[in-house]
Order: C-alpha cells, then sequence, then structure tokens
C-alpha cells in the first residue's frame, strides 16, 4: 500500500534490551524523521535524514540510533532500552519541494 | 525559549460554533512556515493547513483558517462550525529555513466539543 508505515505497532520490552522500529514510506520522499511523543506532550524531534546515508541529529537523540541505507526506509533502533524511552514514536517523511510531513501511525512502546 | 507556544491546555467550545487556538511562535529567521495538526483520540497525526512566512493572505482548507500576524508572532487556528468529530488534540508546529527540515512542536491544546 501507499503511504508511509511504521512495525511494529505496538511493543513491550525490558530494561537494558535492543528494540527496533521500523518506517517505511513509498514516496521516494528525501526527508524522513522520527519523533517521540510523551504523554501531555507535543513531538520531540530525535532524527532526522535528508537522504540516503545522510543522517542527523534532533532535540532529543541520546540513546537512539538510526541508518538508511534505502531513501525508503529509515529504522531507529534503541541500544539499551531504558524506561524513559517508554513513549509513542512517528515516523514522518517530506518530499524535497514540499511543505507537509505525512505521518505514520505511530509505535507505543513500552519499557519494563 | 520556548520556540512554539500554545497557551491553551484545554478548551471547550459548543458544536457549530467558531473556535481559535492560539499559538506564538519564536524565530529570528525571515523563512519559516507554521503547521497545524489534529491528533484525535485514535493517534494519528493529520495535517490540517499550511502558511508561509511570505504568504500573505491567511491560509484556509475548508473551515480551517490561519490567523497570521507576523509582528506579533502569532498563527491562531479558527474552526468554524464546529463538530463533534473536531474533539481532539491540535498542535502547532513550525519549520525553519535556516534550521534544516524538522519541524518543532508546541505543546498542543485539547479541544473538546460539546452537543
Amino acid at each position: 500500500d501507499a503511504g508511509i508505515t511504521q512495525s511494529p505497532r505496538y511493543k513491550i520490552t525490558e530494561t537494558g534490551r535492543q528494540v527496533t522500529l521500523m518506517c517505511h514510506q513509498t514516496w521516494s520522499h528525501s526527508y524522513m524523521f522520527w519523533y517521540r511523543q510523551d504523554l501531555g506532550h507535543g513531538l520531540r524531534l530525535i532524527y532526522y535524514s535528508a537522504a540516503a546515508d545522510i543522517t542527523d541529529k534532533g532535540e532529543v537523540p541520546d540513546g537512539y540510533v538510526v541508518s538508511r541505507s534505502k531513501t525508503e526506509n529509515f529504522p531507529l533502533t534503541l541500544e539499551s532500552a531504558t524506561r524513559s524511552q517508554t513513549s509513542v514514536y512517528f515516523c514522518a517523511s517530506r518530499g524535497r519541494a514540499g511543505n507537509e510531513q505525512f505521518f505514520g501511525p505511530g509505535t507505543r512502546l513500552t519499557v519494563l | 525559549a520556548q520556540k512554539i507556544t500554545q497557551t491553551q491546555p484545554g478548551m471547550f467550545v459548543q458544536e457549530k460554533e467558531a473556535v481559535t487556538l492560539d499559538c506564538t511562535y519564536d524565530t529570528s529567521d525571515q523563512s519559516y512556515g507554521l503547521f497545524w495538526y489534529k491528533q484525535p483520540s485514535s493517534g494519528e497525526m493529520i495535517f490540517l493547513i499550511y502558511q508561509g512566512s511570505y504568504d500573505e493572505q491567511n491560509a484556509t482548507e475548508g473551515r480551517y483558517s490561519l490567523n497570521f500576524q507576523k509582528a506579533r508572532k502569532s498563527a491562531n487556528l479558527v474552526i468554524s462550525a464546529s463538530q463533534l468529530g473536531d474533539s481532539a488534540m491540535y498542535f502547532c508546529a513550525m519549520r525553519e529555513w535556516n534550521a534544516g527540515n524538522m519541524l518543532t512542536f508546541g505543546g498542543g491544546t485539547r479541544l473538546m466539543v460539546k452537543p
């Protein structure tokens, strides 16, 4: 299906485990973004990517790793999950000439 | 300093009435864009409206309009003829052209439409 998808939609893990959240878009958008949304707050940028193999830190990058070997995929890895990383994670993409960011449905991550 | 400030944590509006959600922003860039997103209880982020800093006219999209006052650095969202389905969280966001391509979000306003 066309659009932006995230998997898994829900994930429960334990402190110290590695977790990877997947993001896939079918528009060939240049820009991709990872945000986290904590209860009662707006979204904060974790990492973003302007193109394949180009990534940069956002506002809250600590504890996260990203890669972008293909334009359509932008996985987010928590190398050693902590309880403070319990959050809803949104992936988004944007074309080079466009203004609107398109958001995925989100992944609800719980770290016990 | 907060780049995007939404001072109304929660608001009520009567069905069929208009409502204004406030947003003020802080930037030294001349080129920027302002966005409003809606987040219903189901959780997805829905784009509503966009205003560029050089746009002379206020943006409108159906029942949504953006009251852009550049000198006051405000970008309020006006929803006309509120519907029950408008009950949701609303986020204002800004993209600064000289600060990369990310969006900076405000803390959101929860709108509740009363029947």
